[in-house]
């Protein structure tokens, strides 16, 4: 099953809104990450943050983080056209064994930003 | 630098057949990750090669395999293909272990559909 899971499946603005996106997550991590992915490509990384860390900005981008919740939220202002694409977050958890940490990855959001 | 390389970026094979994918990562990264990408399940982790050794592995059946290589290039094959194994599938190299707080570089991937 998915650890993380994104909120809301898909949104749809207008160039030059703020586009939130929402994950959450169940056991306990030590970072997490948000990606973005355009139709038919691969995941471009944009930002990490770790468990001590409430709060992170690059950019536009703005992520948070509430391990209390075991949620983080992904804001993008001032959204263009060239930010259409699925964004995903992802948390590291351990192995069924225990042993070792991997990502895993949510469904993601579908952001339209219309121009 | 150079970026992950993926090839081929397209397959076709029938049911039955194998097939072996490709990835060559950053110069100086010596963990490779391959997820499996659908529409239905999202990204799913299939096994992550570190220094060529499988250092984690997803909940896929044994037909799904890989290596890596002495220059951290990395393979992995699908076997006895069937229907359900058509997926875009994402190779994605780190500095270290993923779960190390060590963001992933992706490729583009390889579509693969399974007739």
């Amino acid at each position: 099953s998915q650890q993380g899971e994104e909120d809301p499946q898909a949104l749809s603005i207008q160039e030059g809104e703020n586009a939130t996106m929402n994950c959450s997550y169940k056991t306990s991590i030590n970072n997490l990450q948000w990606y973005r992915q355009n139709s038919g490509r691969g995941l471009v990384h944009l930002i990490l943050i770790r468990s001590n860390e409430r709060e992170k900005h690059s950019g536009r981008l703005r992520v948070t983080l509430d391990t209390s919740k075991k949620s983080s939220s992904l804001l993008i202002t001032a959204s263009r056209a060239a930010d259409t694409a699925s964004y995903f977050c992802a948390t590291d958890a351990r192995n069924s064994g225990g042993s070792n940490y991997k990502l895993t990855f949510g469904k993601g959001t579908l952001l339209t930003v219309n121009p | 630098k150079a970026g992950v390389t993926q090839t081929p970026r397209y397959l076709i094979k029938t049911r039955g057949q194998q097939v072996t994918l490709s990835c060559s990562p950053i110069s100086g990264h010596r963990s490779v990750s391959w997820y499996q990408q659908t529409p239905g399940q999202g990204l799913q982790f299939l096994f992550e090669y570190f220094s060529e050794t499988q250092r984690n592995k997803g909940n896929f059946p044994g037909r799904f395999s890989g290596r890596q290589f002495s220059n951290s290039r990395s393979e992995m094959n699908v076997s006895t293909l069937e229907l359900g194994d058509s997926a875009l599938y994402l190779c994605a190299s780190s500095l270290l272990l993923s779960g190390a707080s060590s963001p992933l570089h992706f490729g583009n991937g390889t579509r693969l559909t399974v007739t």
